[in-house]
């Protein structure tokens, strides 16, 4: 069975830097192409950003909100995947969920229960 | 970018009834490429449908997808209780890779 755990959401300053991981089991994570993708309270779902296996290169893209403070990155050896959250706004409070690609990259087959990260002062 | 547009915002009916919503593009999006979440209150979205009509592993029948260009649609037979939730439609595409609908509230009536 699919499990994605993700952790490392709360309270957080204006500018502040967290980092969410996301601990992956059940599917080969090496394999995987992964993304985050969010939810402002009460709101609808947003795609933040996504890498790709290492077998087909390993890249990342962002969505444009999140362009330049966002990292993606995953550890193959630790089945997990982190989000490097940089500069943040009170407007990237959300649930931030880790999401797979494990059929086909056009959609997301598997979500995490989501993490929420609120930047408030 | 492309935009999804669903409707309508809220569909209020009762169990047993059918429930049709519809998910507009700005631009034509392949079939291969549009999929349905479904949300229940306090939960993480999960797979419907993908690829415009194909259920996910473990989603009941009465769930089907439709459609092509820029009109699809869910249609879900039968409402049973759990089935009130919101729904989001998605689409794959370039620039950004993945937009999603603003979401349809399907309420008890």
């Amino acid at each position: 069975e699919v499990q994605l755990v993700e952790s490392g959401g709360g309270l957080v300053k204006p500018g502040g830097s967290p980092r969410l991981s996301c601990a992956a089991s059940g599917f080969t994570f090496s394999d995987a192409w992964m993304s985050w993708v969010r939810q402002a309270p009460g709101k609808g779902l947003e795609w933040v950003g996504r890498i790709k296996s290492k077998t087909d290169g390993g890249t990342t893209d962002y969505a444009a909100p999140v362009k330049g403070r966002f990292t993606i990155s995953r550890d193959d050896s630790k089945n997990t995947l982190y989000l490097q959250m940089n500069s943040l706004k009170t407007e990237d409070t959300a649930v931030y969920y880790c999401t797979t690609h494990l059929i086909m990259q056009d959609h997301f087959d598997c979500w995490g229960q989501g993490t929420l990260v609120t930047v408030s002062s | 970018e492309i935009v999804l547009t669903q409707s309508p915002g809220t569909l209020s009916l009762s169990p047993g009834e059918r429930a049709t919503l519809s998910c507009r593009a700005s631009q034509i999006v392949s079939s291969s490429f549009l999929a349905w979440y479904q949300q229940r209150p306090g939960q993480a979205p999960r797979l419907l449908i993908d690829g415009a009509s194909s259920r996910a592993t473990g989603i009941p029948d009465r769930f089907s997808g439709s459609g092509s260009g820029t009109d699809f649609t869910l249609t879900i037979t039968r409402l049973e209780p759990e089935d009130f939730a919101v729904y989001y439609c998605q689409q794959y595409g370039s620039s950004p890779p993945y937009t999603f609908g603003q979401g349809t509230k399907l309420e008890i009536k």
